[in-house]
């Protein structure tokens, strides 16, 4: 069965630290992993990563993707308040066209 | 920008009533799909539609079904509420034939009395 984990569940950091989000993997046919940001709205698109070992970036946002250990992180530097979000982790498997998401982190950056 | 919507923010229903959440997106997308957003458990397909009159089981899509009369309009029906069904109900859209990221609506927090 297609599975998807993230860790930690929760995080609690303050503002200026750097935050690393852990996303592992079981996907038959895998094709891509996808970021998204949920404040209390519409989760965001972030990120998506189908090639190994290429960071993508976005600001104080980057992504990579590890094909070898089945997983991707999500770093973000110099924490703000703003970033204060759930954050989802969504494997896209390429015979369904499905997304498989991940429990989501949830990041709280205090002041 | 890609603008799906979802009819209500909050819906409070009680035990056996028929729910419909309504889901409509802008953007001429295909493929359009239900979650549930439950803590601890992340999002879970209800159903998807991979076109006008198509429709797919997700992973959840006990006590559920869904309608895709129109290309913009994806609709998901509670045919009699259950406490169980109290959840944040996602829609999200997508181009089709791709595998481009999904675009998602603001949800609609259900609450089953």
């Amino acid at each position: 069965e297609d599975k998807v984990v993230q860790s930690p569940l929760s995080l609690v950091v303050h503002e200026g630290d750097t935050v690393t989000l852990n996303c592992s993997y079981e996907v038959t046919n895998f094709r891509s992993l996808l970021w998204y940001k949920q404040e209390k709205k519409a989760p965001t698109f972030l990120f998506m990563l189908t090639s190994s070992g290429i960071e993508k970036k976005s600001g104080r946002l980057s992504s990579i993707l590890d094909k070898k250990e089945l997983s991707s992180i999500l770093n973000i530097t110099a924490t703000q308040t703003g970033d204060s979000a759930i954050y989802l982790c969504a494997g896209g498997s390429s015979n369904t066209g499905k997304l498989i998401f991940g429990q989501g982190t949830t990041l709280q950056v205090k002041p | 920008d890609v603008k799906v919507t979802q009819s209500s923010r909050y819906l409070v229903k009680r035990t056996g009533e028929k729910v419909f959440l309504e889901c409509v997106q802008d953007m001429d997308h295909e493929n359009m799909f239900w979650y549930r957003q439950d803590p601890g458990l992340g999002l879970r397909l209800i159903y998807f539609s991979y076109d006008v009159k198509m429709k797919e089981k997700g992973d959840i899509p006990e006590g559920y079904s869904v309608s895709r009369e129109k290309k913009e309009r994806f609709s998901l029906i509670l045919e009699s509420a259950s406490t169980n069904q109290t959840s944040m109900y996602l829609c999200a859209s997508r181009r089709g034939g791709s595998h481009d990221e999904q675009f998602f609506g603001p949800g609609t927090r259900l609450t089953v009395l």
